[in-house]
């Protein structure tokens, strides 16, 4: 089963405008990493974020995590039509990942 | 893509026909793992390795077998594909285990079972 949850399943938005998509997760992590997949391409390392951070920035990325919600949010601001992807937020245990659905975000020119 | 190369890229085959994928890395990264991808799903691993001859299950392992002689690659073998099979795979590599490091993916390998 799968341990994160992304929402929405599916975001469109103008270029310029900021993109938020959410992932909850069930139980305790050791840290939470996000990807992008381009279509019909392998996925991409965005960001990892420890359990003991709260909030982590990387250019236009900024990815919060409460882990007493057990949730993540990855904000990508000023969106550009090449962050047109799905995202992925993956939880971690030990040596395995374990990936969402994914949010499916269209960047409108 | 990180030095990681699958073959083949796309396979057509039949039910009840052995397949072989390939996953070949030049980074020299200890783990490597398996991954399917059908829609609604996300990413699900099927096995993974920490090392020659070092494997692990995964997630959805049934029906899947995998074979590492060399850091350098990595097997999944469906012994009897099945249509349920049909899917795109991933291979995954990452410097250690996925508790501390990010993982890097290859280009995938989209299977037919028909």
């Amino acid at each position: 089963s799968q341990q994160g949850e992304e929402d929405p399943q599916a975001l469109s938005i103008q270029e310029g405008e900021n993109a938020t998509m959410n992932c909850s997760y069930k139980t305790s992590i050791n840290n939470l990493q996000w990807y992008r997949q381009n279509s019909g391409r392998g996925l991409v390392h965005l960001i990892l974020i420890r359990s003991n951070e709260r909030e982590k920035h990387s250019g236009r990325l900024r990815v919060t995590l409460d882990t007493s919600k057990k949730s993540s949010s990855l904000l990508i601001t000023a969106s550009r039509a090449a962050d047109t992807a799905s995202y992925f937020c993956a939880t971690t245990g030990n040596e395995k990942l374990t990936f969402g659905t994914g949010t499916r975000l269209t960047i409108i020119p | 893509d990180a030095g990681i190369t699958q073959s083949p890229r796309h396979k057509v085959t039949e039910t009840g026909t052995p397949v072989t994928l390939r996953c070949h890395q030049t980074e020299n990264h200890r783990y490597m793992y398996w991954y399917r991808q059908d829609p609604g799903h996300g990413l699900r691993l099927i096995h993974y390795s920490y090392g020659v001859k070092d494997t692990d299950k995964g997630e959805v392992s049934d029906g899947y077998s995998v074979s590492r002689s060399k850091t350098e690659d990595f097997l999944l073998t469906l012994e009897s594909a099945t249509s349920s099979q049909t899917s795109v795979y991933f291979c995954a590599i990452s410097e250690g285990g996925a508790g501390n490091n990010e993982q890097f993916f290859g280009p995938g390998t989209r299977l037919t079972v028909l």
